[in-house]
Formats: structure tokens, C-alpha cells, sequence
């Protein structure tokens, strides 16, 4: 059964370096999606990507993250300068064209530890 | 405002035992409401989803309601079991944009 992919599982990082999270969605999904989950906390929405294109961005989602689709397979989640309050579950998101009916698929989340 | 808020936030039951988790919603106008398992340290898993003109749907133990005049779902799980321990997440998605609305979780455990 295809399923979506993230690597690495764990990145830890110093203070202010950049980390990139890579994602591999399902091949024939068109919407893909970054979330963050704090530990102990609610899954938070990041962004939304479709066509090429951010689709729609929350608050948290500001100029210290981008996101790109470089190559048609994968769905990289960059975020320069990481701050301690940046530690966190990441998981990304891929589902089917059309209505929000269809289910996301989650991958199995990269955890950043930023010290 | 979009919101999702469930309840209870943890709750603890025996092997065995029937448990409802709660989801209150604002999120309009209304698409879906999805219930999702999460187990520790991973990705969310869908267990249902309901539509403005569902009120019930099972998925085996699993029994999902949705009262779209109040806003509110509910998860009946029947003779829990262990591997019933997991946070349950409701997620409502409306008919506008392309968004998901997450709830904050139920984390339920089940002991022996």
C-alpha cells in the first residue's frame, strides 16, 4: 500500500542553523501539506501546496519557512535560522485532487530538536 | 473563528469498557469531520469521516456521530483493548479553501 515517507525521523540542530524535512507523498496525490505538533500539544497547520504553488499558510507559517517541490517526488520543508520554540513533530500530508473529502495520508513525522 | 475543541482531554478506562470521546465545532461552512488515531510518535491515521448528511458511521469497534445542527461528533469505542491507547484526533475540514481544523486530542489509555 503506498504510504508517505519523511526522512530524516530525528534531526537535531544548534540554534540558528538551517534544517531541511524532506517528505516523499503519495505519487499520484496533487495537495500536499506541512504540520507541526509540539510535544504534548495540538497538531498545528503550517501550509497547504497544490499545483506548484502554496495554497494557504497559517500564522506560524512565516519567513523563517519555504517549502518547495523541487524534482516531482519530493516535498521539502525548510526552516532557516531555528529557534528552541522550533522543536517539534513535523509531519507532512499528501491527498487525491479534488474535494476535502478525501483523506490526507500522513507520514510517520520527522522529530526537530533544536538546542 | 474556525475551532475544533474536544473533550475529554485524557481519559483512562479498563481493558474491556465501552468510552465517547467528544468533538465541538465552529468550523463553517461544513464539508467533513474526520476522527484520526494517533499512536506515540506517529503520523495520524483516519478511523472515519462523516458528511453534513451522515449521523452515524461504524468502522468495526469504532461507531462515529455527527449532529450537524449543534456542531458536534462524538467516538464510541466498544470493548476497548490495549492497543486502544492512543490520542484521538477530530478534524473538520470546511467547503471553502483547503484547510484541516484539528482538534486538540483526546488521549485515552487503556490498562488491564
Amino acid at each position: 500500500e503506498p504510504e508517505v515517507t519523511q526522512t530524516p525521523s530525528h534531526q537535531v540542530t544548534q540554534m540558528g542553523q538551517e534544517v531541511i524535512l524532506r517528505c516523499v507523498p503519495i505519487s499520484n496525490h496533487l495537495y500536499f501539506y506541512w504540520y507541526r505538533q509540539i510535544l504534548g500539544q495540538k497538531v498545528e497547520f503550517l501550509v497547504s501546496f497544490y499545483n506548484n504553488e502554496i495554497s494557504e499558510k497559517s500564522e506560524i507559517f512565516d519567513d523563517q519557512f519555504s517549502v518547495e517541490r523541487p524534482d516531482g517526488s519530493n516535498f521539502t520543508l525548510k526552516i532557516r535560522s531555528t529557534k528552541l520554540e522550533d522543536s517539534a513533530m513535523y509531519f507532512c500530508a499528501s491527498r487525491p485532487s479534488g474535494t476535502t473529502y478525501n483523506e490526507q495520508f500522513f507520514g510517520p513525522g520527522t522529530r526537530l530538536t533544536v538546542l | 473563528k474556525n475551532q475544533v475543541e474536544q473533550s475529554p482531554q485524557s481519559l483512562i478506562i479498563l481493558e474491556g469498557k465501552n468510552c465517547t470521546l467528544q468533538c465541538n465545532y465552529t468550523v463553517s461552512p461544513f464539508s467533513n469531520l474526520r476522527w484520526y488515531k494517533q499512536d506515540t510518535g506517529r503520523g495520524p491515521v483516519s478511523l472515519t469521516i462523516m458528511t453534513f448528511s451522515e449521523n452515524t458511521k461504524s468502522n468495526g469497534r469504532y461507531t462515529a456521530t455527527l449532529d450537524a445542527d449543534t456542531k458536534q461528533s462524538s467516538l464510541h469505542i466498544t470493548a476497548s483493548q490495549l492497543s486502544d491507547s492512543a490520542s484521538y484526533i477530530c478534524v473538520v475540514s470546511a467547503r471553502t479553501g483547503n484547510q484541516f481544523y484539528f482538534g486538540t486530542g483526546t488521549s485515552l489509555t487503556v490498562i488491564p
